[in-house]
C-alpha cells in the first residue's frame, strides 16, 4: 500500500497570504489528522476529519480549518498568514484513531516571509 | 489536562549500546501510545504503537513497555546502531479527548560508530 502522501512539500509565503495543504491518506483509512510541528511547541493537534466530519479540533484561531472529500483525501487552509505559522505539516492516517497506529506523511514545510 | 513528558532531551551513546527512553504522561485515560521515530526535516515513522490494555510490544530490537498506573512508558533499544540516530517521540491517544495525540517533546539520541 501507499503511504501518507502531502503536497506540497515545501512552500513559501508572506504575511497576509492564505495557503492550502493537501494530503491523502493510506488507501482505506477513512480519518486524517492534521498537526503542526515547531521547534518551540513541539507537535500540536489542529483537527482531524473522518468520513468528511470534522470529528475533533485543537486550540488553533480560526484562520486555520480543513475539510475531507468523499475519497478521504483532506485540505488544510490558513489564512492571513503570521510569521509564527512557519512549521512542518503533518498529517496522520487511521483507520481509527482511537485503536489503531497512526501512519504520518512526510510534511509540508511551510515558511512565511 | 494530559501532558506528556519525554526524559532525556538529549543521549548520546556508543554503538552496541542497549538503551532505554522514557516517557511519562499525567493522565491514565489514554486509548493507547506509540512511539515514533523522527529523522531531521522527516515526518514521523511508527514504531510500536501499545494498547491500554497491553504491558508491552515487540519489534526487532525495540521493545516498548506501558504502566498505566504509574503513567510511564519506556522504549528499550537493543544493541544501538548509528542508523538509530534520531529523534524519538512518544505519544499518548487520551480517551477523553477523541484519540488526538498528545506528543512528547521527544529524545534526540546520537549513536556514535
Amino acid at each position: 500500500k501507499a503511504g501518507v502522501t502531502q503536497t506540497p512539500r515545501y512552500l513559501i509565503k508572506t504575511r497576509g497570504q492564505q495557503v492550502t495543504l493537501s494530503c491523502s491518506p493510506i488507501s482505506g483509512h477513512r480519518s486524517v489528522s492534521w498537526y503542526q510541528q515547531t521547534p518551540g511547541q513541539g507537535l500540536q493537534f489542529l483537527f482531524e476529519y473522518f468520513s468528511e466530519t470534522q470529528r475533533n479540533k485543537g486550540n488553533f484561531p480560526g484562520r486555520f480549518s480543513g475539510r475531507q472529500f468523499s475519497n478521504s483525501r483532506s485540505e488544510m487552509n490558513v489564512s492571513t498568514l503570521e510569521l509564527g505559522d512557519s512549521a512542518l505539516y503533518l498529517c496522520a492516517s487511521s483507520s481509527d484513531t482511537r485503536q489503531e497506529t497512526q501512519y504520518f506523511g512526510p510534511g509540508t514545510r511551510l515558511l512565511v516571509l | 489536562k494530559q501532558e506528556v513528558t519525554q526524559i532525556p532531551a538529549a543521549l548520546s551513546v556508543p554503538e552496541g549500546e542497549n538503551l532505554v527512553l522514557n516517557c511519562s504522561f499525567t493522565d491514565s485515560a489514554i486509548y493507547n501510545l506509540q512511539w515514533f521515530r523522527q529523522d531531521p526535516g522527516k515526518g514521523l515513522t511508527s514504531l510500536l504503537l501499545i494498547q491500554s490494555s497491553q504491558r508491552e510490544q515487540t519489534s526487532g530490537r525495540l521493545n516498548a513497555s506501558l504502566d498505566k498506573s504509574s503513567g510511564r512508558s519506556t522504549l528499550y533499544i537493543a544493541a544501538s546502531q548509528p542508523g538509530d540516530s534520531a529523534t524519538y517521540l512518544c505519544a499518548a491517544a487520551h480517551y477523553n479527548q477523541g484519540g488526538k495525540l498528545i506528543f512528547g517533546q521527544g529524545t534526540e539520541l546520537s549513536v556514535k560508530p
